[in-house]
């Protein structure tokens, strides 16, 4: 069964570096999101994606977010600036037929 | 008030028992409502979608809406110890390019 993967599982970085976190979905969804999940808490939603252009996102996903379908398979999430309130789980997913499923998550850890 | 309410728990259960997790919500737009498994770092996995007002079942697992209270519920028929996750409900006006708001989980431990 097709499973929505990302990479990297864990990404250590330092304050204000710039970071790329990877999401390949499903080939059958049309439709993408971001959401983090600060350890403990609920599952936040920062952006949804659709015929390549954002259709919503949060107050969370400020300038410093920014979303890329750069190749019809890869679906990027860019933090320009990381702060240390940037730690977290990403989670990527994916929908079709009303269905979201979730990918395994990034871990990022900013110093 | 919060859009989505759900008891954080821990909820102890011994094994074999119906386990019942609930969720309230405020915004009646929410049409769309989901159930989320998710095990210690790991992604959500979906257990169940609903639309409708009543019940849907696959295998052990009833989800339960009730529109006009605005509280849906998921039950578990004969609980295993490979239950205990933290169970998540999830709603949105519609699927796809609307948000989708996430209750913050029930920790649920299943007793052997």
């Amino acid at each position: 069964e097709p499973e929505v993967t990302q990479t990297p599982s864990h990404q250590v970085t330092q304050m204000g570096q710039e970071v790329i976190l990877r999401c390949v979905p499903i080939s059958n969804h049309l439709y993408f999101y971001w959401y983090r999940q600060i350890l403990g808490q609920k599952v936040e939603f920062l952006v949804s994606f659709y015929n390549n252009e954002i259709s919503e996102k949060s107050e969370i996903f400020d300038d410093q977010f920014s979303v890329e379908r750069p190749d019809g398979s890869n679906f990027t999430l860019k933090i320009r600036s990381t702060k240390l309130e940037d730690s977290a789980m990403y989670f990527c997913a994916g929908l079709n037929s009303g269905e979201q499923y979730f990918g395994p998550g990034t871990r990022l850890t900013v110093t | 008030q919060k859009e989505v309410e759900q008891d954080p728990g821990p909820l102890s259960v011994p094994e074999g028992a119906i386990v019942s997790l609930n969720c309230t919500y405020s915004n009646s737009a929410f049409q769309y409502f989901m159930w989320y498994r998710q095990y210690s770092r790991k992604g959500p996995e979906l257990l169940m979608y609903t639309y409708s007002s009543g019940n849907k079942e696959d295998g052990r697992f009833t989800a339960q809406v009730d529109k006009s209270s605005k509280y849906i519920s998921l039950f578990i028929r004969d609980s295993q110890p490979s239950d205990s996750a933290t169970y998540l409900c999830a709603m949105t006006p519609a699927p796809g390019t609307y948000k989708y708001i996430f209750g913050t989980g029930t920790r649920l431990k299943v007793l052997a």
